[in-house]
């Protein structure tokens, strides 16, 4: 158990739907980013917010919006869902707000965009 | 922009063999290279992570090695047992402010048959 949690496990919508992934880190950590996993592909970073205030983005799309609040917790919003959207979104913690710090990653949320 | 390839894409090897994962980036500004493995059904966990200021690191059945100037790194396991049977991810990050981000490789499907 990382320490990072997740919830829902497993989400299932239709196209066009709009969705709420949340997260909470380890505690301590300040640092919370996101990743999507499609089906035999790597991870793909998604964006990084570090004690409220977005640090990085990656290949976001613009219908995907992030946000990490007060008590650290984050979510991770995708609307206007397409097939493509279906894969597992995991999160991970680490303490910094660099990425050589180590990250723990939660158990994800697997998306299913019928 | 950067980029990581990772190869092979499927490893099997028979118990007790040593199994190695390359990996090659792109941004000769990457210093931080960590390995993270992923059980099936779980997040991604790390392994073994190295700095550029280090050409080789080991933990036990474990090492890591890197070549700054080729831009290639690789993961050895040496004595696998079953339960290292996994996806292995290779990725690197620069940390650089406002880029600070870990891109990782495709994955590496490693099968060790008892």
């Amino acid at each position: 158990d990382s320490g990072v949690t997740q919830t829902p496990k497993h989400l299932i919508t239709a196209t066009g739907q709009r969705v709420t992934l949340r997260c909470s880190p380890r505690s301590g950590d300040l640092s919370v980013y996101w990743y999507q996993q499609s089906l035999d592909q790597g991870l793909q970073f998604l964006i990084h917010y570090y004690n409220g205030e977005e640090r990085a983005k990656g290949n976001i799309l613009e219908r995907f919006s992030a946000q990490q609040f007060p008590d650290l917790h984050s979510e991770l919003n995708l609307s206007s869902l397409e097939l493509g959207d279906s894969a597992l979104y995991f999160c991970a913690s680490s303490v910094g707000r660099l990425t050589n710090n180590e990250q723990f990653f939660g158990p994800g949320t697997r998306l299913t965009v019928l | 922009g950067e980029n990581v390839e990772q190869h092979p894409s499927t490893l099997s090897v028979q118990e007790g063999d040593s199994a190695v994962i390359k990996c090659t980036y792109s941004d000769s500004a990457s210093n931080y290279f960590p390995w993270y493995k992923q059980e099936l059904g779980k997040g991604p966990q790390l392994i073994i992570d190295i700095r550029s200021n280090v050409g080789e690191k080991k933990d036990q059945r474990i090492a890591v090695t890197l070549n700054k100037t080729a831009k290639h790194f690789s993961l050895h396991i040496t004595e696998t047992q079953p339960e290292d049977s996994a996806v292995y991810f290779c990725a690197a990050s620069t940390f650089v402010p406002e880029t600070d981000k870990l891109i990782f490789g495709t994955g590496t499907r490693l099968q060790v048959f008892p």
